[in-house]
């Protein structure tokens, strides 16, 4: 069966620290993935969703990055983190029509 | 843009009553509807999918219904429980492999 990984669960980091979380999906190949953000108070954002290995779409311009290295791993980074950042990361992917989320990272940006 | 909208924010009720969470959207071309669970602090866990030539799924004491025409969901939870206190959340698709768009859903808590 397919299962999605993602960690870590919580992270604290100071402001304009670097940032790197990652996503892994096992038991499927060239699945959709996606980063969303849950900000406290707001609903789910789409930050950004990958096709393919090195296909990258960016749905809102922002202090952060994605990367696909390997057709089963989604990493989210930024180089500098901001106050702003703060919130809920949560990977998704996608054998269509179907979404399956990963259990989020809970980041703290203080 | 597509715009996803859930009604009421929070809901309490005591435990065994039916009750019904609601979910709009803005744009009625969408290729399908999937209901979602999250705990708190916890990710989100896939309840119902339907697709746009549905009208409805059921799981359990769960029912999902769709209306494309009026750009309406339902989710009926039959003799509510405390453990379905959680969010519920709606999102949409508007085509295959296509991102989800999420209300702002609903925030249920059964009483004992």
């Amino acid at each position: 069966s397919q299962t999605i990984h993602q960690w870590p669960a919580t992270l604290v980091q100071p402001v304009g620290s670097p940032l790197s979380l990652e996503c892994t999906v096992e038991g499927t190949s060239n699945p959709n993935l996606y980063w969303y953000r849950q900000a406290a108070g707001r609903g789910l954002q789409l930050l950004f969703y990958s096709v393919g290995i090195g296909q990258i779409s960016s749905e809102v311009p922002q202090n952060l990055s994605a990367s696909r290295p390997q057709d089963r791993q989604f990493i989210l980074s930024s180089k500098k983190l901001l106050l702003s950042d703060s919130g809920f990361y949560l990977c998704a992917w996608s054998p269509p029509p179907e979404a399956f989320f990963g259990q989020g990272t809970r980041l703290t940006v203080v | 843009k597509q715009e996803v909208t859930q009604i009421p924010a929070a809901l309490s009720v005591p435990e065994g009553e039916n009750l019904v969470l609601n979910c709009s959207f803005t744009d009625s071309a969408i290729y399908n509807l999937q209901w979602f669970r999250q705990d708190p602090g916890k990710g989100l866990t896939s309840l119902l999918l339907i697709q746009s030539s549905q009208r409805e799924q059921t799981s359990g004491r769960l029912n999902a219904s769709l209306d494309k025409s009026s750009g309406r969901s339902t989710l009926y939870i039959a003799a509510s429980q405390p453990g379905d206190s959680a969010t519920y959340l709606c999102a949409v698709a508007l085509w295959i492999g296509n991102m989800l768009t999420f209300g702002g859903g609903t925030r249920l808590m059964v009483k004992p």
